[in-house]
């Protein structure tokens, strides 16, 4: 059964690097059939889709976040993780790891799908 | 961006009884090509993650019970569960999967009268 958990700090000081793991099991992460996304939830802006990467490490990404992110994949690991430079308070959420299906393929490209499953969360508090 | 709009915020309904929750985009996520609504919806139960119900406006998730439907197309869409059960006390999600950035509704919280 496929799972997805996040790991990381769970504090970080204004100005500097958040940082997330998500860590993939029960399945390989470098399947065709699936992107592996972020989405964070706060209770001000609800949930937020903030980025996308494939096994090939191509990355597509929320143009509101786009200059201070970065996601990567490590497929030796089976893992695919988040950087976000420059945090404010604003950063502050509940960051969740998802997989993203690939739909409507023609050749080797398709669009991007449905979020399922999630991870469990991961809180981030971004503060001094 | 295509913004979402869910209606109502919240909702109380009877066991048993029919609620419903609607979803409507800032613009059309129909593709007429493919004659698909790029339109999901899940469930968040309180301190879990999201739980993906229902994608292409009305398809069921696989395991996800048929007392939920979705339909709709164009710009509005609808979340019906036809007879609540206590286990649905949730807050439920629309979100679009037509054009980037993916954008989500902000909710309605179904509770139990």
């Amino acid at each position: 059964q496929l799972q997805l958990q996040e790991s990381g700090p769970g504090l970080v000081k204004p100005s500097e690097t958040l940082s997330l793991t998500c860590t993939v099991s029960g399945a390989s992460i470098s399947s065709n059939y699936y992107y592996w996304a972020w989405i964070r939830q706060t209770p001000g802006k609800g949930l937020e889709w903030i980025g996308t990467t494939y096994y090939s490490g191509s990355t597509y990404y929320s143009p509101s976040l786009k200059s201070r992110l970065t996601i990567s994949v490590d497929t030796s690991r089976n893992q695919f993780s988040l950087k976000l430079t420059s945090v404010t308070a604003a950063d502050t959420a509940v960051y969740y790891c998802a997989r993203l299906s690939r739909v409507d393929c023609s050749g080797t490209s398709c669009y991007t799908g449905w979020f399922g499953p999630w991870g469990q969360g991961a809180l981030v508090t971004v503060s001094s | 961006d295509i913004v979402m709009t869910q209606s109502p915020d919240s909702l109380a309904v009877s066991l048993g009884e029919r609620a419903t929750i609607n979803c409507k985009s800032s613009q059309s996520v129909l593709s007429t090509s493919k004659n698909k609504n790029y339109v999901t919806w899940y469930q968040q139960k309180a301190g879990q993650p999201p739980k993906l119900l229902i994608y292409w406006a009305s398809t069921r998730e696989s395991g996800v019970p048929d007392r939920f439907s979705g339909s709709g197309s164009g710009t509005d869409f609808t979340l019906t569960i036809s007879s609540l059960q206590a286990d649905d006390v949730a807050v439920y999600y629309c979100q679009q999967y037509y054009r980037t950035p993916w954008t989500f509704g902000q909710g309605t919280k179904v509770e139990i009268k």
